[in-house]
């Protein structure tokens, strides 16, 4: 079981707009910086977002991040189909001395 | 654009070593960074295993860290991971990684999938 909550799955149609929230506790989210992985199917992760709302170069300003207290947020505008993949996030976990992952997002474009 | 590519065997009895390379293309391992190893079990979530530094420090996940150990050989710009006493529980698709700091990972290799069983 992750320390870090993450909803299984969210939706919608292309064009729209997702958020996917990444809750932890103080000894992680709320003291350590976040980041944000795509692992689109059968493929390895990539990095989407660093240092809470960080994107590296050739990630498109439609991916935001976001966070506040112990929680964190991925946002997705502009939605494509090419979209369709598990979002996870990453923190260090102070309490545990690992570094944790959530469980990770499915992303469906209807 | 930094490439890590791991290798090794893709089956390990129960109990043995698992033994895996991570080959890095296009950088230097000695110029700096940290090297690390992240693994995935079939339909499941990402497992940090451990990170070694540029100073040669490493840190592992209390969890993995009586049974791993990560190493750096600089004259073959080679990351390695070994396993011991592995259990059919260590079955999964193994990555090199790149962490930055405690921070995140910014490059991945391709991974390769591991399986233990007899």
């Amino acid at each position: 079981q992750s320390v870090l909550t993450q909803p299984p799955s969210v939706s919608a149609a292309p064009g729209q707009k997702v958020t996917i929230s990444c809750s932890g506790s103080s000894s992680n989210i709320g003291y350590n910086y976040v980041s944000w992985y795509q692992q689109l199917p059968g493929t390895a992760p990539k990095l989407l977002i660093y240092d809470n709302n960080k994107r590296p170069s050739g990630i498109p300003d439609r991916f935001s991040g976001s966070k506040s207290g112990t929680s964190a947020t991925l946002g997705i505008t502009g939605l494509q189909t090419g979209d369709e993949a598990d979002y996870l996030c990453g923190t260090w976990d102070t309490s545990l001395s690992a570094y944790v992952f959530g469980p990770g997002t499915k992303v469906t474009v209807l | 654009q930094v490439q890590l590519q791991e290798s090794g065997p893709g089956l390990v009895k129960p109990s043995e070593t698992l033994s895996l390379t991570c080959s890095v293309s296009d950088y230097s391992i000695s110029s700096g960074y940290s090297w690390g190893w992240i693994r995935q079990p079939p339909g499941g979530g990402l497992e940090w295993i451990g990170s070694i530094f540029h100073s040669g420090s490493t840190s592992y996940n209390p969890s993995l860290e009586s049974r791993v150990t990560i190493s750096v050989d600089t004259s073959k710009n080679q990351s390695s991971l070994k396993l011991r006493s592995v259990t059919a529980a260590d079955t999964a698709v193994y990555y090199c990684v790149r962490p930055r700091g405690y921070s995140y990972f910014d490059y991945w290799g391709l991974g390769t999938l591991v399986t233990v069983s007899s």
